[in-house]
């Protein structure tokens, strides 16, 4: 079974762009959750996603949004990028309500 | 809100002992699990174990174990016959099992396992 696939692995932006990073969760799991991960602030959940549905959401400005299609892929848009959004973007998906989550590898936002 | 905090940033440990890394919770409700989390250098965070509240005996998945203690909040992990490989940041998770149930993760513990 693959697991949780998110692309790209590394990405360069400059301030004031907008971003999208994409998230497939492993086969059969319909929560997708999205983690922000900086080496001073750790991992901070941004919102998390239920059959296209937002369940959850984080204390992150309106800069930070996503979205969930219907077969369960994710997608999260940063926009008007700023220096402090450079980090480590997690995705995490499982099955039910209450299953532990797998993750992704990730994806390295830099912000020139 | 709920918090966890690990108080070790860093946590050492000779190959073939055992270590124990610690993680309190504070939340009001009674029903939740718990996990610990492993990252290794190459980042993908792994799931090392589970614990569910209403469980009282404790986790366990080979050499790692939990001490699961839930008047005090504690939820420490135990790492036996330590090897090369458990070098990681292990994070501690909570999630309520009530609505609104995001997880809620500490700054995690840096295990440097000595040869």
């Amino acid at each position: 079974k693959a697991g949780v696939t998110q692309t790209p692995r590394y990405l360069i932006k400059t301030r004031g762009q907008q971003v999208t990073l994409s998230c497939s969760p492993i086969s059969g799991h319909r929560s997708v959750s999205w983690y922000q991960q900086t080496p001073g602030q750790g991992l901070q959940f941004l919102f998390e996603y239920f059959s296209e549905t937002q369940r959850n959401k984080g204390n992150f400005p309106g800069r930070f949004s996503g979205r969930q299609f219907s077969n369960s892929r994710s997608e999260m848009n940063v926009s008007t990028l700023e220096l402090g959004d450079s980090a480590l973007y997690l995705c995490a998906s499982s099955f039910g309500q209450w299953g532990p989550q797998h993750f992704g590898d990730g994806t390295r936002l830099s912000i020139l | 809100a709920q918090t966890v905090t690990q108080s070790q940033p860093e946590m050492s440990v000779q190959e073939a002992e055992t270590v124990t890394l610690s993680c309190t919770y504070d939340t009001s409700e009674s029903d939740y699990y718990l996990f610990w989390y492993k990252q290794p250098p190459s980042r993908q965070m792994i799931l090392v174990i589970r614990q569910e509240a209403y469980k009282q005996q404790n986790a366990t998945e080979n050499r790692f174990s939990v001490n699961f203690q839930k008047a005090a909040k504690s939820f420490s992990l135990k790492i036996s016959d330590s090897q090369l490989g458990d070098a990681a940041m292990y994070f501690c998770a909570y999630r309520s099992a009530g609505t609104g149930n995001q997880f809620y993760f500490g700054t995690g513990t840096s295990l440097t396992v000595i040869p």
